[in-house]
């Protein structure tokens, strides 16, 4: 099974509200990244946070990181319609350099 | 700065037939990668190049093959495409390894028919 995991799979809310995404992974990481896909895009890279770190913010973005949960939270705050897209989580799991894992994504949609 | 440049964009083959995939980035960034994305699945590894002059197999390495061909420059051949193969292909780049946030290409949308 996959080892980043979000939840939900589908976000639907409006335009100024705050939306969180979640991840959650099964074995110890180095560091977890959240990307970004606008529809037929690639992804982009928004934020990563080191296992190290419980907290990082980056403009309305806030990325938390519970390593004893194994659970990460996106949270995007004063939502725009330009977030609508899906997010997704990689992990970087210890001893695999080269190959982070990724999850299915969170697809989110901001109505105006 | 164009990032990482991935061509053709689209392309449509039928079964059997082979093809490259073109990926070039102008970060003089070491590592580069190719995934493939399917509906519903995160993205998965076909193979990477931690540095010019390597390349290593990923998750699904089965039909593909790569060629680092310099620092810049990373690209990807089916020799006999399989309707199975159908997916977005993306190719990205990144300073090193994991440790570092990678650059993504727009991606190729295959379709083996």
């Amino acid at each position: 099974s996959q080892q980043g995991e979000e939840d939900p799979q589908a976000l639907s809310i409006q335009e100024g509200e705050n939306a969180t995404m979640n991840c959650s992974y099964k074995t110890s990481i180095n560091n977890l990244q959240w990307y970004r896909q606008n529809s037929g895009r690639g992804l982009v890279h928004l934020i990563l946070i080191r296992s190290n770190e419980r907290e990082k913010h980056s403009g309305r973005l806030r990325v938390t990181l519970d390593t004893s949960k194994k659970s990460s939270s996106l949270l995007i705050t004063a939502s725009r319609a330009a977030d609508t897209a899906s997010y997704f989580c990689a992990t970087d799991i210890m001893d695999s350099n080269y190959q982070l894992i990724w999850g299915a994504g969170t697809k989110l949609i901001i109505k105006p | 700065n164009a990032g990482v440049t991935q061509t053709p964009k689209f392309q449509v083959l039928k079964t059997g037939q082979s093809m490259t995939l073109q990926c070039a980035q102008d970060m003089n960034h070491n590592s580069m990668y190719w995934y493939r994305q399917d509906p519903g699945m995160g993205l998965r590894l076909i193979y990477y190049s931690a540095s010019e002059g390597t390349t290593d197999k990923g998750e699904v390495p089965n039909g593909y093959n790569v060629s680092r061909l310099n620092k810049r420059e990373f690209s990807l051949r089916l020799e006999s495409a399989a309707p199975s193969q159908t997916s977005v292909y993306f190719c990205a780049s990144s300073e090193g390894d994991s440790r570092y946030g990678y650059t993504f290409g727009s991606g190729t949308r295959l379709t083996v028919v």
